[in-house]
């Protein structure tokens, strides 16, 4: 399967630890995107990156949010000292720039999620 | 600033019947326009997509969508629903620019349930 996966797919942990999850793209895709998704909403956009560069960070919910893509392969996004309202489904996206007729375009294929719990 | 705006927050069809899904957006050029759908769980599979050209695109699943730039709306439509069809459908939203295209704004969803 070439799709984007995701690990793990659930996590549980207590307030104020600290959690890691983990995005592979697809191989040809250069962008990756994170999203965050709560219940009864659909995604919500956190960040991106263009190969290894992010380029967009401001939408990063907190400073206890942060994301790497060191070789602008697999992505990971840390949330330090979690907290209750951080419980969500964390999804990232891959895509391609497509250029068309009215100017550039991204299709973004998502991955399956992360579902984080925090007690 | 984009939005979009699904008035359905759930729907209930019955098998075979026909599907409308509204969607309307809000957005200041010329947009991109997806429709996705969510099972329990899991991640969002494209259903179709709008970039440009014929306003009426055809997805998977026997989805189709129209786009009506004059009521800023892309309703989603399948004639026959299916019972596999229940799920959480979500219209996005994105810019086409002529630098970097960004990331998608989405709308909150509207849950389909199918009678038997």
């Amino acid at each position: 399967d070439t799709g984007v996966s995701q690990d793990p797919r659930h996590k549980i942990t207590k307030r104020g630890q600290n959690v890691t999850f983990r995005c592979d793209p697809i191989s040809e895709h250069n962008r990756l995107y994170w999203y965050r998704q709560t219940l009864g909403q659909g995604p919500e956009f956190l960040t991106y990156f263009q190969n290894e560069a992010q380029l967009e960070k401001s939408r990063l919910l907190s400073d206890r949010f942060s994301a790497e893509r060191p070789k602008g392969s697999f992505s990971t996004l840390e949330i330090q000292r979690t907290e209750q309202g951080d419980s969500a489904m964390y999804l990232c996206a891959s895509s391609l720039i497509i250029e068309g007729l009215a100017g550039k375009y991204n299709e973004q294929f998502f991955g399956p999620g992360t579902r984080l719990t925090v007690l | 600033a984009q939005s979009v705006t699904q008035p359905d927050i759930h729907i209930t069809v019955s098998e075979g019947a026909s599907l409308e899904l509204r969607c309307n957006y809000s957005y200041g050029a010329t947009p991109y326009l997806f429709w996705y759908v969510q099972s329990p769980g899991q991640g969002l599979q494209l259903l179709l997509k709008y970039f440009s050209g014929d306003t009426l695109v055809q997805g998977i699943k026997g989805f189709e969508a129209e786009f009506k730039r004059s009521q800023s709306s892309f309703n989603l439509r399948k004639p026959s629903v299916h019972w596999s069809d229940a799920a959480e459908y979500f219209c996005a939203v994105g810019p086409i620019s002529s630098g970097s295209a960004r990331q998608l704004t989405f709308g909150s969803g509207t849950q389909l349930t199918v009678l038997p």
